[in-house]
């Protein structure tokens, strides 16, 4: 099957580091999107990972292992407004299969 | 450049009615995706359309349908609505350029079915 698993919630405190796992289980994805969706509002693009390895963007970063399956987003320098659910795709010939999303809640 | 552009934001139908959404991509854009979101299911690929023709469908059955226009705009259509349509029914554009191309998705805002 196409399962991409994400866990369902999260806590973390304002200025910590958080680390939000998603495995996949298909090879049929040519690569694997993060997308940010604040509750009400449309999901917004993160980042886009085609290769292994660590991609940055600001306090955003995003790892990928195709061999294992697997991806992480890194938050940094964690603030209230990054709370939010954190939603993992994978891309196969522009075709997105969504994980369930991770709820993020910061805490002062 | 103005984002994704999705009307109308909300709709309450009533079972066995018949709705269409709309989608305006961004500028530029000819590939137009279709989602549907709900909280037990999450988000889930509808349909894309790439230069007027339906190149990918997911697994939803034949009452879901699309069409895209000439200048990229799409239209999706929900015939004999169930209550379980109830959902925020998402569309998203990218700047793909070839069948075999693929860009980053940007979502519109999205509109919210209410079924009754």
């Amino acid at each position: 099957g196409q399962n991409i698993d994400q866990p369902t919630e999260m806590t973390a405190t304002e200025g910590a580091i958080v680390q939000i796992n998603c495995t996949y289980q298909t090879s049929g994805f040519n690569g694997l999107f993060w997308y940010q969706q604040h509750a009400g509002e449309a999901p917004t693009f993160l980042s886009y990972n085609v290769l292994d390895g660590l991609e940055e963007k600001g306090r955003f970063s995003s790892f990928l292992s195709r061999s294992k399956g697997y991806s992480y987003l890194l938050l940094k320098e964690l603030q209230m407004k990054d709370s939010a659910s954190y939603l993992c795709a994978g891309n196969a010939g522009n075709m997105l299969t969504f994980g369930g999303g991770t709820r993020l809640m910061v805490k002062p | 450049k103005a984002g994704v552009t999705q009307t109308p934001r909300y709709l309450i139908k009533t079972r066995g009615q018949q709705v269409t959404l709309s989608c305006s991509p961004i500028s530029g854009h000819r590939s137009v995706s279709w989602y549907q979101q709900t909280p037990g299911q999450g988000l889930q690929f509808l349909f894309e359309y790439f230069s007027e023709t339906q190149r990918n469908k997911g697994n939803f059955p034949g009452r879901f349908s699309g069409r895209q226009f000439s200048n990229s705009r799409s239209e999706m259509n929900v015939s004999t609505l169930e209550l379980g349509d109830s959902a925020l029914y998402l569309c998203a554009s990218s700047a793909r350029t070839a069948l075999s191309g693929t860009d980053t998705q940007y979502f519109g805002p999205g509109t919210r079915l209410t079924v009754l």
